[in-house]
């Protein structure tokens, strides 16, 4: 098993430009996460989903629209990207209790990505 | 919402020391506090969690101790080794059907030296 993985690792965009990272995970996961770390800061949810077609904000949303289409996919976009959105991006999966796992987040390698 | 403050920042030991790293939360409701580990350029890893129906869990050489009523828990690692060094991060959360929306707090760059 892959695990989660993360698409791109690295990326550069101009003040303005618009992106999507793409989270997949094969271990039949029913919630996804969204984190950005910061020096200083630890990480901050930014968006995160229970169960396929569902999202839902966290602590810091805004310039940041995700979509769950598939189970296994988690994508995070950026409309237009802001030199304060450069950061260091993880995406996380967990499984329900329901489904006998604990209560881990397993992280992705996570995505640089700087705004210029 | 949940805030989690972490103590120390940085902390530096000799190897074979002990290192104690402490959190506060301010939710009382939460219920779930994991203490991740994350190496430079690395993903963070799960190393231990508790929940608040155990005041202290142990594995091998970590230890987490939980104290409700006063809002705080620690990570405590005996016999540190170099490969120790690495920044740990708490955080909390009130585990539901809706997920596990964790807090965390702002991290501890532990650096065991020879």
């Amino acid at each position: 098993n892959a695990g989660v993985t993360q698409t791109p690792k690295f990326r550069v965009l101009k003040t303005g430009q618009s992106m999507t990272l793409l989270c997949a995970q094969d271990m039949n996961h029913e919630y996804m996460y969204w984190y950005r770390q910061d020096p200083g800061m630890g990480l901050r949810l930014i968006h995160y989903s229970v169960g396929e077609g569902t999202t839902a904000k966290g602590e810091v949303p805004d310039g940041y629209n995700v979509s769950r289409l598939k189970k296994q996919n988690f994508l995070l976009g950026l409309e237009s990207a802001a030199p304060s959105q450069t950061s260091v991006y993880f995406c996380a999966s967990s499984p329900t209790r329901l489904a006998g796992g604990g209560d881990e987040q397993f992280f992705g390698p996570g995505t640089r990505l700087t705004v210029l | 919402g949940e805030n989690v403050e972490q103590h120390p920042s940085t902390l530096s030991v000799q190897e074979g020391d002990s290192a104690v790293i402490k959190c506060t939360y301010s939710d009382s409701a939460s219920n779930y506090f994991p203490w991740y580990k994350q190496e430079l350029g690395k993903r963070p890893q799960l190393i231990i969690d508790i929940r608040s129906n155990v005041g202290e869990k142990k594995d091998q050489r970590i230890a987490v101790t939980l104290n409700k009523t006063a809002k705080h828990f620690s990570l405590h690692i005996t016999e540190t080794q170099p490969e120790d060094s690495a920044v740990y991060f708490c955080a909390a959360s009130i585990l539901t059907g809706g997920g596990n929306k964790l807090t965390f707090g702002t991290g501890t760059q532990l650096k065991v030296e020879l």
